[in-house]
């Protein structure tokens, strides 16, 4: 099956920019869409089809969808962006929507 | 403004069957050709998709889960049920229910969820 593969853990300054990566087979053949999910609560759509973002969630987060990974940024981290973030597709061969283990996002 | 709200018994005995109801408020389930999803986290770990229904019927569930899983759509009512059966304590999660982003088929990017229901299997 279909396998997404994220780094457990990612730092970031205040200000600066965060990447997360989100790993698998020709994903760029694939729409990526992006999670955040804040202790106890029900996660938060921020990116949809590689790089579009919902109303209301701010310009500081783009995605982008290339070969064998796929790219959150956070430009600009705040210490509200402090988050658990997955990523998820479709796989179509074997007709299952599949999630990425997700990445722990600190902020310094 | 669309909401969705999880209900179901917190406390499931092992080898039993798992109920959870999602009703949708705010709008209609069958005025629109979304289709309507279930999700789980067991506590600490990662995100797993359970299934999605349409209006009509129609299903997808997840492989591994396929051979326990069964939801439905009470369009009547405008809500969609999960049922898992023979659970176990793996099956002890928190279960969201969530519509996606744009109508029709996959691939969906989930986009309205329910606050989710924490179900624990034990005896």
């Amino acid at each position: 099956s279909y396998v997404l593969t994220q780094p457990p853990s990612v730092s970031v300054a205040p200000g600066k920019t965060a990447r997360i990566t989100c790993g698998g087979n020709n994903i760029g053949s694939k729409s990526v869409h992006w999670y955040q999910q804040k202790p106890g609560q029900a996660p938060v759509l921020v990116i949809y089809y590689d790089s579009d973002r919902p109303s209301g969630i701010p310009e500081r987060f783009a995605g982008s969808n290339f070969g064998n990974t796929a790219t959150l940024t956070l430009s600009r981290v705040e210490a509200g962006d402090e988050a658990d973030y997955y990523c998820q597709v479709w796989d179509s061969s074997s007709g299952r929507v599949v999630f990425g283990g997700g990445t722990k996002l600190t902020v310094l | 403004q669309l909401l969705l709200q999880e209900s179901g018994p917190g406390l499931v005995k092992p080898s039993e069957t798992l109920s959870l109801t999602c009703t949708v408020s705010g709008g209609s389930i069958n005025s629109t050709t979304y289709y309507w999803g279930w999700i789980r986290q067991p506590p600490g770990k990662g995100l797993e998709w359970i299934g999605s229904i349409y209006y009509s019927g129609s299903t997808y569930y997840n492989p591994s889960l396929n051979s326990r899983v069964t939801i439905s759509v009470d369009t009547s009512n405008n809500q969609f049920s999960l049922k898992l059966s023979s659970v176990t304590a793996a099956d002890t999660a928190v279960y969201y229910c969530a519509r996606p982003m744009l109508q029709g088929a996959p691939p969906w990017a989930f986009h309205i969820w329910g606050q989710g229901t924490m179900v624990t299997v034990s005896s």
